[in-house]
């Protein structure tokens, strides 16, 4: 069965640094999401992508972070300067239609661990 | 302010039991409800879904039940088995999948 594949699986980074993450979303699909889950907590959306730009973002995905495509396969997710408060799982998900096109729901990635020390 | 609401917060039910996990929503333009299945260091799966056009959607044993005048769904998981001890998440968005609220997870466990 198809997969979105992350990596890492987990990342250490310090306080104010870059870091990127990484997704393979499933080939055939048109949309690209992020998604992040603090420990415990529930499921949130950043944001979601469709034909080379943002199509919505939350108040969480501020001036700090950002996504590209910047191939055919990859889709990544960078924080600028992380904080402390950005430590999370980071889950990309696609999906291969959307709407009334069908049952599709989302594919969602094992996730990336990030914490900040 | 909490898009979706999400109860109870862990669940334990002997095998063959039938566990029922609510949610609640708030926005009237929603048109899409997921539930999400999650188990440990693994990403949400999708399990079932349902559109406000039906009152009721089944996938073996899975039911979602939809009541659109009290903005509330529920999963129902039939026969349920040790392998169904997960974290479910309901969720809730717009058909156009563009952005989905979920709601806070319910840890289910299955005892043999």
């Amino acid at each position: 069965e198809p997969e979105v594949t992350q990596t890492p699986s987990h990342q250490v980074t310090q306080m104010g640094q870059e870091v990127i993450l990484r997704c393979v979303p499933i080939s055939n699909h048109l949309y690209f999401y992020w998604y992040r889950q603090i420990l415990g907590q529930k499921v949130e959306f950043l944001v979601s992508f469709y034909n080379n730009e943002i199509s919505e973002k939350s108040e969480i995905f501020d001036d700090q972070f950002s996504v590209e495509r910047p191939d055919g396969s990859n889709f990544t997710l960078k924080i600028r300067s992380t904080k402390l408060e950005d430590s999370a799982m980071y889950f990309c998900a696609s999906s291969e239609a959307i709407g009334d096109l069908g049952d599709y729901g989302y594919t969602f990635g094992s996730g990336t661990r990030l914490t900040v020390v | 302010q909490q898009q979706v609401k999400q109860s109870p917060q862990s669940l334990i039910v002997q095998k063959g039991g039938i566990p029922i996990i609510n949610c609640a929503y708030e926005n009237t333009a929603f048109d899409y409800f997921p539930w999400y299945q999650q188990f440990p260091g693994k990403g949400p799966a999708l399990l079932i879904a349902i559109r406000p056009d039906v009152s009721e959607k089944k996938e073996g044993r899975f039911t979602i039940s939809f009541n659109k005048s009290a903005k509330q769904f529920s999963l129902h998981i039939m026969d349920s088995q040790p392998g169904d001890s997960a974290t479910y998440f309901c969720a809730a968005g717009p058909d156009n999948f563009n952005k989905f609220y979920f709601g806070s997870g319910t840890k289910l466990n299955v005892k043999p």
